[in-house]
């Protein structure tokens, strides 16, 4: 496929499970972008990868959550011990080439993560 | 927390009519980007405008874009059922490394056949 791919669509869990929420960019982006979305609001920035550097996580809400990108291309995100305010959207965006946000990012239809 | 503001948050319109939202944020800015998202799927991008522009088309698509007043517009013109989603605008803050975008809380737009 040419667009950017999550897995799974749907995920229930029960408070205080770990879950991990996968995406396929597009292949050859060097830019990875998660973003969480709130019911009826717009995107919220979690953190960035340049290749597998984890270059900014600012927008992590707590230590319970942690991103990879180990070889550069499929990223993981990762919440442990889940409450409920974690549910929520979770995006995942590639771009072509390095920094700069002066070019389009293309979304995968996002993981819908509902905690019980 | 997010940059700024949408408005409308929601508009209803006829097919053929045109739509126009609008964004305000807060720090000065790079570029703009505006977004569609549609019930349930991922954001698609529509257009990018730099701090440098202040106008730019794309077939139905014409956005605007004042800096000295923190806004940009959407319009969309001759809408369509079809355009019927949740429209974001998106920037990217100055100093930014990395090409984060912050998002607006979106406007919801109703197109009725």
């Amino acid at each position: 496929g040419a667009g950017v791919s999550q897995s799974p669509r749907y995920k229930v869990a029960k408070r205080g499970q770990d879950v991990a929420l996968r995406c396929d960019p597009i292949s050859g982006h060097v830019s990875l972008f998660w973003y969480q979305q709130a019911l009826g609001q717009g995107p919220e920035f979690l953190t960035y990868f340049q290749n597998e550097a984890q270059l900014d996580k600012s927008g992590l809400p707590s230590d319970r959550f942690f991103a990879e990108r180990p070889e550069g291309s499929v990223s993981t995100l990762k919440i442990q011990r889940t409450q409920q305010e974690d549910s929520a959207v979770y995006l995942c965006a590639s771009s072509l080439d390095v920094g700069g946000g002066d070019q389009p990012q293309h979304f995968g239809d996002g993981t819908r993560l509902s905690i019980l | 927390s997010q940059q700024g503001e949408e408005d409308p948050q929601a508009l209803s319109i006829q097919e053929g009519e045109n739509a126009t939202m609008n964004c305000s944020y807060k720090t000065s800015i790079n570029n703009l980007q505006w977004y569609r998202q549609n019930s349930g799927r991922g954001l698609v991008h529509l257009i990018l405008i730099r701090s440098n522009e202040r106008e730019k088309h794309s077939g139905r698509l014409r956005v605007t874009l004042d800096t000295s007043k923190k806004s940009s517009s959407l319009l969309i013109t001759a809408s369509r059922a079809a355009d019927t989603a949740s429209y974001f605008c998106a920037t990217d803050v100055i100093y930014n490394q990395g090409g984060k975008l912050i998002f607006g809380q979106g406007t919801e737009l109703s197109v009725k056949p």
